[in-house]
């Protein structure tokens, strides 16, 4: 099976800029999770979407959004980009919820300039 | 909510020795129990996790841990460790009636040769 795939892998963009990332999920796996990770916070929970609903939604403002596709594909939107927003965004799929065993893509590498 | 703590940020060991990389939890309610090692600019690769039965959980590249109820603990282990082992390594936690994973902060496993 075809692991997580995530594009793009690297993006830079500006302040105030939006951008949106997305995240293809292992075949079959219904649950999509994404997460931030940056040095100084580590691995910080952002949402996770099963069957095109939300069902968890993490500490972050509303400016990060994301959806579901009925094929399971999420995509996850920033808007209004601060400096502060350069991470490294994980997207994770599980088979069932996001409770259960994950499985990680590679990542997008987000530099705000 | 769970919080997991990574007690060693920075691991060094030298090449063929022992190593163990703590991990506590803090809830007392049923939980799975994983492992996650990342490598430079990739994501995170499943190394190992526990969801019920033996206590003592074998995963890849050589390495196992353990499962502590009592001590709330799943420390990870492996007894020779190779150059190649060096990354970063995080604890993650769920609980079975929860919603979403927790991850500790990680540990950087240096393997000096």
């Amino acid at each position: 099976k075809a692991g997580v795939t995530q594009t793009p892998r690297y993006l830079i963009k500006t302040r105030g800029q939006q951008v949106t990332l997305s995240c293809s999920p292992i075949s079959g796996h219904r649950s999509v999770s994404w997460y931030q990770q940056t040095p100084g916070q580590g691995l910080q929970f952002l949402f996770e979407y099963f069957s095109e609903t939300q069902r968890n939604k993490g500490n972050f403002p509303g400016r990060f959004s994301g959806r579901q596709f009925s094929n399971s594909r999420s995509e996850m939107n920033v808007s209004t980009l601060e400096l502060g927003d350069s991470a490294l965004y994980l997207c994770a799929s599980s088979l069932l919820t996001g409770t259960y065993e994950q499985y990680f893509g590679p990542g997008t590498r987000l530099t705000v300039t | 909510a769970q919080s997991v703590t990574q007690l060693d940020s920075q691991v060094p060991v030298f090449e063929e020795a022992p190593v163990e990389l703590r991990c506590n939890y803090s809830s007392s309610v049923s939980v799975y129990l994983f492992w996650y090692v990342q490598y430079p600019n990739q994501g995170l690769q499943l190394l190992l996790k526990y969801l019920s039965g033996s206590t003592l959980v074998k995963g890849i590249n050589g390495f196992e841990a353990e499962f502590n109820k009592s001590q709330t603990s799943f420390h990870l282990r492996k007894p020779s460790v190779h150059i190649s082992d060096t990354a970063e390594y995080f604890c993650a936690v769920s609980e079975q009636a929860g919603n979403q994973f927790y991850f500790g902060t990680g540990t950087s496993l240096t393997v000096i040769p």
